[in-house]
């Protein structure tokens, strides 16, 4: 069984759309993340959610809007998607806030032309 | 805001020990060092972490300095499944969730 998913694995859209990621952890931790890598393979942190609760909230375009329907999901919605946005965004999740461990999804390559 | 160092590339044979080394000068007396890595095309994965004391699990090794402004993690006997990106990232625990990636050092095990 996948600890954490993300749908979907690829996403090939056009300016100005608006798109969503979904994921979703069976670990029944507390606690998920979103993280974005660009080109340069910079993983930086989007997000932090604990008990579907926004905790961090990194300097983050306002399109982008994480949505935490319950604390085993944490999908990521973007409005009016730019070019600057392509990139492998990652979702994470570990037990509770300031557990050590975080276990990754695969990624989604979002690819905006 | 990575506030580590790491050589941009290394090369090990398979089934020799790889040895990546970290700086972490800055390193302040609360902060753990966390060793992550990124297989090709997949998410980051968990390998060890550490505050003062070498640790050992069945992955890795990481030996910290006294003076904790650097560390090696030890791969005891690469394969080529080891062939990844390797993070040495310091952050406080427990605190903040969030981890930041530097650039990592790419390690390539060759048969």
């Amino acid at each position: 069984d996948t600890a954490v998913s993300q749908t979907p694995k690829y996403l090939v859209t056009q300016m100005g759309n608006d798109k969503s990621i979904k994921c979703e952890q069976n670990l029944g931790h507390d606690t998920m993340y979103w993280y974005k890598q660009d080109s340069k393979k910079f993983l930086k942190i989007m997000f932090s959610y604990n008990n579907k609760e926004l905790i961090i909230n990194e300097t983050v375009p306002n399109r982008f809007s994480p949505k935490s329907p319950d604390k085993a999901h944490l999908n990521l919605h973007i409005n009016s998607l730019e070019l600057g946005d392509s990139a492998v965004y990652f979702c994470a999740s570990s037990p509770t806030l300031g557990t050590d461990t975080q276990y990754f999804g695969p990624g989604t390559r979002l690819t905006v032309l | 805001d990575a506030k580590t160092t790491q050589p941009p590339s290394m090369d090990c044979a398979e089934g020799r020990a790889a040895n990546l080394p970290c700086n972490h000068s800055t390193i302040s007396g609360n902060e753990y060092v966390y060793w992550y890595r990124q297989i090709h095309s997949q998410g980051p994965q968990y390998i060890i972490h550490g505050l003062k004391n070498n640790e050992t699990n069945e992955m890795a090794s990481l030996i910290i300095t006294e003076d904790r402004k650097s560390s090696t993690l030890i791969l005891p006997h690469a394969t080529l499944r080891d062939t990844a990106v390797y993070y040495c990232i310091v952050r406080v625990w427990p605190g903040a969730n969030n981890l930041f990636f530097g650039t990592g050092t790419r390690l390539t095990v060759i048969p």
